[in-house]
């Protein structure tokens, strides 16, 4: 059974900086391609960043551009998403699904001061 | 990247079959057939129902079943139950390692 558990949420002020980690397990890491998905209280799915099962390709959403990074440890089996510059608007419960297809239990971000 | 566009809600009665869409452009949906859905209950993580616009995972009732016809993707559920009862997100692969999700359908079995 895939597991996939995040950590590293919590409550940060605005220009704050947290990690996201996403440990899996009872899959070959490796193999697949990884994604961050996040849900702002009340709303909907919005897709966050990807990274290739290599990670040697990785894209964001305009939104996070520049201020997100989605990195991979396959040593670890953990995924990563290292976020600065935190704004208000990115409070959210945020996923990590490999390839859509499982997901995670998600961790919540709240950015407030 | 903007969110593809999904009515706010449709409802059908137990059996009865619904039809939920998902309209994008030919940069993301009419341009890939990798467009997928995800089921979510209230509180709870989104569960992938189809993918490659026609696939289902192992354990997806064929019940579930996906379409594409240019750029709009549809959902169809068949022989409605109450446990279907839940929010419906259409996800899209949209060139360059990019993604980009509708904004969400609200289905109510009646």
């Amino acid at each position: 059974q895939v597991q996939l558990v995040e950590s590293g949420g919590g409550v940060v002020q605005p220009g704050g900086s947290l990690r996201l980690s996403c440990a899996a397990s009872a899959f070959t890491f490796s193999s697949y391609g990884m994604h961050w998905v996040r849900q702002a209280p009340g709303k909907g799915l919005e897709w966050v960043a990807f990274i290739r099962s290599d990670g040697s390709n990785k894209n964001y959403a305009d939104s996070v551009r520049g201020r997100f990074t989605i990195s991979r440890d396959t040593s670890k089996n953990t995924l990563y998403l290292q976020m600065n510059g935190l704004r208000a608007e990115d409070t959210a419960v945020y996923y990590c699904a490999q390839d859509l297809l499982d997901w995670g239990q998600g961790t919540l971000v709240t950015v407030s001061s | 990247q903007s969110a593809l566009t999904q009515p706010r809600s449709v409802s059908g009665s137990p059996g009865q079959s619904v039809t939920i869409s998902c309209t994008g452009t030919s940069s993301d949906v009419g341009g890939y057939n990798s467009v997928a859905w995800c089921q979510q209950h209230p509180g709870k993580a989104p569960k992938l129902m189809t993918y490659d616009v026609t696939k289902r995972p192992s354990g997806v009732p064929d019940r579930f079943s996906g379409s594409k016809s240019g750029n709009t993707a549809s959902l169809t559920i068949s022989g409605l139950q109450a446990e279907d009862e839940a929010d419906y997100y259409c996800c899209s692969f949209a060139g360059s390692y990019t993604w980009v999700f509708g904004g969400g359908t609200k289905l109510t079995v009646l």
